[in-house]
């Protein structure tokens, strides 16, 4: 069984850049390049910021942005705003579990 | 534009069923999968189950496979997710999702629209 691991919490100052990490536990490296992140604010549905690791879907701010290095993904966000206070989630793929999600990681703005 | 509506959820008593529904539109339905992920209250998304474009091939989480039965009707534009036996475990928001492709092997591991979701409450 693979596994995400995010940390729970992050915090950054408006205008700082803050990175989450998503590390893939186990197996199935090879499938881990189908990446992708998730914003959700209370009370609302989760928003796709990025796919396939790095790709940012029409509309989203360029401040956000994804990479990856061996089985670790990592979200960046840069210049911090308020708004981005929110609760943030990595999916991946593997050939034995079609969907997994990170545990997710609350963003504090402060 | 996409638009997802989830419908069907409510407080239901434990081992009863629930049939939830998704209306679609805005998109060609047929040609992509679609999913039902869920939240339980103060938790993490958690994915349920998900279906290819043409309804052929199905997906399920181990922590529902046996109690839960997702379909489409191409016709309608709708995806369901049928959940017998439920528990109290089963409580949460129950998020329609698109996905980005027609299902495995589609190369399209995203899912790029959600609805607001329908509550499911498991309670005596």
């Amino acid at each position: 069984q693979s596994a995400l691991t995010q940390p729970a919490s992050v915090s950054g100052s408006p205008g700082q850049s803050i990175t989450i990490s998503c590390t893939e536990t186990i197996n199935d490296v090879g499938t881990y390049n189908y990446v992708s992140w998730y914003q959700q604010h209370p009370g609302k549905a989760p928003k796709l910021i990025i796919y396939d690791v790095s790709n940012r879907p029409s509309g989203v701010s360029n401040r956000f942005s994804g990479s990856k290095s061996g089985n670790a993904a990592s979200l960046t966000i840069s210049g911090l705003q308020t708004e981005d206070e929110a609760d943030y989630y990595c999916r991946s793929y593997t050939s034995s579990n079609y969907v997994i999600f990170g545990g997710g990681t609350k963003l504090t703005v402060l | 534009e996409v638009q997802l509506l989830e419908s069907g959820g409510g407080l239901v008593q434990p081992g009863g069923s629930l049939r939830l529904s998704c209306a679609a539109s805005g998109f060609t339905f047929s040609t992509f999968a679609m999913s039902w992920v869920r939240q339980a209250p103060g938790k993490g998304l958690e994915w349920v189950s998900s279906v290819s474009g043409s309804g052929g091939t199905t997906y399920y989480a181990d922590s529902v496979r046996g109690r839960v039965t997702i379909s489409r009707d191409n016709s309608r534009n709708t995806v369901y997710l049928q959940i017998n036996s439920l528990r109290a475990g089963d409580t949460a928001i129950y998020y329609c999702a698109k996905d980005g492709g027609w299902g495995l092997g589609s190369g399209k591991y995203w899912f790029d629209s959600w609805g607001q979701g329908t509550l499911v409450t498991v309670s005596s």
